[in-house]
């Protein structure tokens, strides 16, 4: 089965760092551009981050810009983010997605078809 | 960036009818629109890509239309299981940009 799992989230203050993962199984994440969506409670979906297969290619919204960092390791199948300088609008439900064509290009405009259970990470002091 | 719209927010269906939700963007993104499906505590679920494309396993009752600025996504006939929210997405451009969502439900 073509899953996704994501892991990580919780409660941090202000300022603070957290490192969400996402595990892929039931494909080669390798063949795939991957993102970060988050969720604020009660509210829509947002894109945060996505990378081409390799990393040649990333980009990020510019509400985390500088503060977010996403990376892979496709030897794992994962796919991380990396959330420095925590804010309380930060606060959302974090899903991971791949795209839905295998060219693994980031730019391949294509839609996200596999999506995980999401993370919650919540700021607040 | 591009912003996306959707109307209306929100609406009260019955079983049976036909739901059309509109879609806009602030400028051409061609055909690069896809629809989402979201039910409470779930994640979302893709429904059409590249603007009139049914994703696998998707009921043929969903359809999309559109190109440009304008989109479309249409129920022809409602059931049960189609309440929820529904989003649109460009990913002609970064960020990939979603719509606020259009909430379905029973009237």
């Amino acid at each position: 089965e073509v899953q996704l799992v994501e892991s990580g989230g919780g409660l941090v203050q202000p300022g603070r760092s957290l490192r969400l993962s996402c595990t892929a199984s039931g494909f080669t994440l390798d063949d795939y551009a991957m993102h970060w969506v988050r969720q604020a409670p009660g509210k829509g979906l947002e894109w945060v981050s996505g990378t081409s297969w390799n990393s040649g290619s990333i980009g990020y919204a510019d509400s985390v810009k500088g503060r977010f960092t996403i990376s892979r390791d496709n030897a794992k199948n994962s796919l991380y983010l990396q959330m420095n300088s925590l804010r309380a609008e930060d606060t959302a439900l974090y899903y991971c997605a791949k795209d839905r064509n295998s060219s693994g290009y980031f730019y391949s405009g294509d839609a996200f078809d596999i999506w995980g259970q999401g993370t919650m990470v919540t700021v607040s002091s | 960036d591009i912003q996306m719209t959707q109307s209306p927010s929100s609406l009260s269906a019955s079983v049976g009818d036909r739901v059309t939700i509109t879609c806009r963007a602030t400028e051409s993104i061609k055909s690069y629109l896809n629809w989402y499906q979201q039910k409470p505590g779930k994640a979302p679920k893709v429904l059409i890509y590249a603007a009139s494309s049914l994703q696998s396993g998707v009921p043929s009752r969903f359809s999309g239309s559109g190109s440009g600025t304008d989109f479309t996504l249409t129920i022809s006939s409602l059931q049960p299981e189609d309440f929820a929210t529904y989003y649109c997405q460009q990913s002609y451009r970064t960020p990939r940009t979603f719509g606020p969502g259009t909430k379905v439900d029973i009237k």
